[in-house]
């Protein structure tokens, strides 16, 4: 199965500073997906990384807020902007690659947990 | 859009006590995953269901997907305190056309005490 690495894991960040979560697969994937999970939540899709074009994004979030980055088939990077409180959550980078072979099941990173000030 | 709803969101059990939780959906599903969030950890997938009724095992862990593939469950039977966790489905997004991404449900966390 894929492996994800991610990073950072954590950082404790001041209101209206930037962060950049990197994505590394080991194996080159065509879709990278964005989760956000809140304290005690399910996870919510940010958007889907395609290597090659723009980032799909979900209702609710928008580039200004969310640049994604996917310059190749194994690395991507979401960026929060200009945070808030509000953006304290675990962000996590994922990609099919489980052990069902066909299956779309996606493999995770172990997550940034971003706590802003 | 699609909505999957869980219940319950939280359980307490006892060790050795059964437990199960309910994946709800407004669409019929194409297939049915499951994965599992121990505390502090990332979602890690356990089973995946196609078809309609289809019943899967896994130790002490059986999943069921419904007939009108609506619906799918997890049940634990004798539950042990590594099992503590949140218990999430998901299900592929079918709204809007062709696409690959998964939507998670509201996810049930389970308390075991030893």
């Amino acid at each position: 199965s894929a492996v994800i690495s991610q990073k950072p894991s954590r950082d404790i960040c001041q209101r209206g500073t930037s962060l950049t979560i990197q994505c590394q697969v080991d194996s080159q994937v065509t879709m990278m997906f964005w989760y956000r999970q809140q304290p005690g939540q399910s996870l919510t899709l940010i958007a889907t990384a395609n290597q090659g074009s723009e980032a799909t994004y979900e209702s609710g979030f928008v580039i200004d807020k969310f640049p994604i980055s996917r310059p190749n088939l194994t690395f991507s990077t979401l960026t929060v902007s200009n945070m808030s409180p509000e953006d304290s959550s675990i962000y996590l980078c994922s990609a099919y690659g489980g052990r069902e072979s066909g299956a779309n099941v996606l493999t995770f990173g172990a997550g940034s947990r971003l706590t802003v000030l | 859009g699609q909505q999957v709803m869980q219940i319950p969101q939280y359980q307490h059990v006892q060790e050795g006590e059964d437990f199960t939780t309910y994946c709800n959906s407004s669409t019929t599903l194409s297939n049915i995953q499951w994965y599992k969030q121990r505390p502090g950890g990332h979602p890690v997938f356990l089973i995946q269901l196609v078809k309609s009724g289809e019943v899967k095992k896994q130790k002490r862990l059986t999943f069921q997907f419904g007939e009108a593939k609506k619906n799918s469950s997890l049940h634990i039977t004798a539950t042990q305190t590594t099992d503590v966790g949140t218990y999430f489905c998901a299900e592929r997004d079918s709204f809007g056309g062709a696409t690959n991404k998964l939507i998670f449900g509201t996810g049930t966390l389970l308390a075991v005490q030893p």
